[in-house]
């Protein structure tokens, strides 16, 4: 079936540091993919999507981009903050289009000051 | 984006009690979702709240322990019933926007700590 694998954290850097949460999936059709954010207390907060290969979504600095060919969806941010600690979710849409999303595990990071 | 109430926010239940977590939308949605968090995992979906209708239930989980309802557009209800420490979890809602379709918007979850 449909899955979503991502890097275990915790992933600790220094402020201003450059980032990379790896995600890779697999689908029988052609998912839309996501990252949500988790703020610690919090809710998921949708931080960026993508719809169709080659798309590269973006939003407060952070990019990723549906790489079709090599199935993946690596979430990268050239400067982090202490704001950006939290948990970060990659995530597919069911291609058969009940809206179901498949989550990943999850990778926690923690941005030193 | 919609906006999503749930409440409570949090709450600490004897076990063989149960809590109905509310997810309350300002706008009409299509699609409302019930999500576990157990403690440093990720998001397990429930069930699909139908309106008017019965929930659609993921492999795993049954009526009689989660009953959903959702008697309209805009509000849906999540009871956990007969708790065990087991159920301690975080439970979000989510909701499924009419016009930026296939983006799920999130409640701020109910954190649930059964004793």
């Amino acid at each position: 079936g449909d899955s979503v694998t991502q890097m275990e954290g915790p992933v600790t850097l220094s402020e201003e540091a450059f980032l990379t949460i790896n995600c890779t999936y697999t689908a029988t059709g052609y998912p839309s993919l996501f990252w949500y954010v988790q703020y610690p207390g919090e809710g998921l907060q949708l931080l960026l999507k993508a719809t169709k290969a080659d798309d590269k979504g973006s939003n407060k600095g952070f990019e990723a981009t549906y790489r079709k060919e090599t199935t993946s969806f690596h979430l990268e941010k050239g400067s982090v903050q202490v704001s950006d600690s939290a948990v970060y979710f990659c995530a597919l849409s069911d291609p058969s289009g009940t809206y179901k999303y498949i989550f990943g595990t999850g990778t926690r990071l923690k941005v030193l000051a | 984006s919609a906006v999503i109430s749930q409440k409570p926010s949090r709450d600490i239940c004897q076990r063989g009690t149960s809590l109905t977590i509310q997810c309350q939308v300002d706008s009409q949605v299509t699609m409302m979702f019930w999500y576990r968090q157990q403690p440093g995992q990720s998001l397990t979906l429930i069930a699909t709240a139908n309106q008017g209708s019965e929930a659609t239930y993921e492999s795993g989980f049954v009526i009689d322990k989660f009953p959903i309802s959702r008697p309209n557009l805009t509000f849906s209800t999540l009871t956990v019933s007969n708790l065990s420490p087991e159920d301690s979890s975080i439970y979000l809602c989510s909701v499924v926007d009419l016009v930026a379709k296939n983006i799920q918007y999130f409640g701020a979850g109910t954190r649930l700590s059964v004793l």
